[in-house]
């Protein structure tokens, strides 16, 4: 069966500070896909980042990076020069058979 | 170019009424899916289509939920006999590919719709 589990309810960053949201992470897929999902209060979910397993180079995207440690399952999130912008509730993503998601992270961010 | 839209955005039921859900993917995508997300919960799938073929749908809490996409385009999530424990937000998202990630084959990013509140009295 597949898990994702996020072990922050709630994180709080300065603006322009760095943030590292964790996420950790149980399949028996050989196979998979890790994603970061931001929902802003709207509710839209839109896609922040997404790494395939078999990469062993991190993803990044502008100020959103990944850390990727494959053997210990575990995908955290790094947002860097942070923006009132990005608060939101953040999901961590799991993609074998089905996308499986996290309980979520919700980011304040303090001006 | 035009993202996931779903409608209604809100919808109040009456318990033990038949709601039905919309969704309309983005134009050319394969494959779509139906999640259930509970108040400050991640979402939780509920099936897949790929086309017109429901390919999964384990993630159905009970018969009562129903879903169907007859032209391989729109979809519609139908709950019967609406009940209190089905107050959600259902969200749908569509890829361009076969989300399968195992064999070899390729998946794509999911693209979720704003999703509709449902609030069963």
């Amino acid at each position: 069966a597949q898990t994702v589990t996020q072990s922050q309810p709630e994180m709080s960053v300065q603006e322009a500070e760095t943030v590292t949201l964790s996420c950790t992470y149980d399949t028996s897929e050989s196979d998979y896909y890790l994603f970061w999902y931001k929902q802003p209060p709207s509710r839209q979910m839109i896609l922040v980042i997404r790494q395939e397993a078999y990469k062993q180079q991190n993803a990044t995207e502008n100020r959103f990076s990944v850390n990727f440690q494959k053997a210990a399952k575990s995908f955290s999130l790094k947002i860097s020069d942070s923006q009132l912008g990005d608060a939101a509730m953040y999901f961590c993503a799991q993609y074998g058979n089905k996308l499986v998601f996290g309980a979520g992270t919700i980011l304040r961010v303090k001006s | 170019g035009a993202g996931v839209s779903q409608s209604p955005r809100y919808k109040v039921a009456k318990r033990g009424q038949d709601v039905a859900l919309r969704c309309d993917p983005i134009s050319g995508h394969v494959s779509l899916f139906w999640y259930q997300q509970a108040l400050g919960q991640g979402p939780e799938f509920l099936t897949y289509f790929q086309n017109e073929a429901q390919l999964d749908k384990s993630g159905l809490p009970s018969d009562r939920f129903f879903a169907e996409r007859p032209e391989g385009s729109v979809s519609t999530l139908k709950i019967q006999r609406t009940q209190q424990e089905d107050s959600a937000v259902y969200l749908c998202a569509s890829s361009l590919v076969l989300g399968f990630a195992s064999g070899g084959e390729s998946t794509d990013t999911q693209y979720f719709g704003p999703g509709t509140r449902l609030t069963v009295l």
